[in-house]
């Protein structure tokens, strides 16, 4: 059974903090992992990572793919009030996720305090 | 930049009655997808839909619910007997025809509730 496991399932900090949010995976069919941000409602689109090793960047929030560890990693620098949300990891596969869909985790709900 | 709309926002309905929940991808897309969240849960796949059939669904989706695309614009959910467990937050999603093909675009999302 496929399954994504993220961890910590909560996370409470200081504004300025750095943060490391980590997901691990086992998906059939693996193609790619996104992370989203949700915060009140709908999930917002942050990252899509396909290849291992190679650390996307935005702003202060960057990730990376271990497609050999079947793992990845969420990191926030200089945290923000604004940062605060829950961030769900996503591979996508085959399974359990639909055609061209997305399994996703339970998610680490962070919380940023001034 | 365009959006995923869907409606109602919110919704509450007695149990054993049908539910339509509407959303409006995002124009040039193919591929729609619905998602459920229930309260304090991880997001859960339903169904994808493309070139105006089912492509897959999963185990939550039983003979209850049903997807439909009516028009050129609209992507609708029907729950056709709710039960007290459909009580969650439904999302639609949506993406494009090429490129990267599970960045999915998400609604805002619509909040069921059946008493």
């Amino acid at each position: 059974e496929d399954k994504v496991v993220q961890s910590p399932l909560s996370l409470v900090v200081h504004e300025g903090d750095t943060v490391t949010l980590n997901c691990s995976y086992e998906v059939t069919n693996f193609r790619s992992l996104l992370w989203y941000k949700q915060e009140k409602k709908a999930p917002t689109f942050l990252f899509m990572l396909t290849s291992s090793g190679i650390e996307k960047k935005s702003g202060r929030l960057s990730s990376i793919l271990d497609k050999k560890e079947l793992f990845s990693i969420l990191n926030i620098t200089a945290t923000q009030t604004g940062d605060s949300a829950i961030y769900l990891c996503a591979p996508g596969g085959l399974s359990g996720g639909g055609a061209d869909g997305l399994t996703f985790g339970k998610g680490t709900h962070l919380i940023i305090q001034p | 930049e365009p959006e995923v709309t869907q409606t109602p926002s919110h919704q509450v309905t007695q149990m054993g009655q049908e539910v339509i929940l509407r959303c409006v991808p995002i124009s040039n897309h193919l591929y729609f997808y619905w998602y459920r969240q229930i309260l304090g849960q991880k997001v859960e796949f339903l169904v994808s839909f493309y070139n105006n059939e089912i492509s897959e669904k999963s185990e939550i989706f039983d003979d209850q619910f049903s997807v439909e695309r009516p028009d050129g614009s609209n992507f609708t959910l029907k729950i056709r007997s709710t039960k007290l467990e459909d009580s969650a937050m439904y999302f639609c999603a949506s993406r494009g025809p090429q490129g990267d093909r599970e960045k999915l675009f998400f609604g805002s999302g619509t909040q069921l509730s059946v008493l």
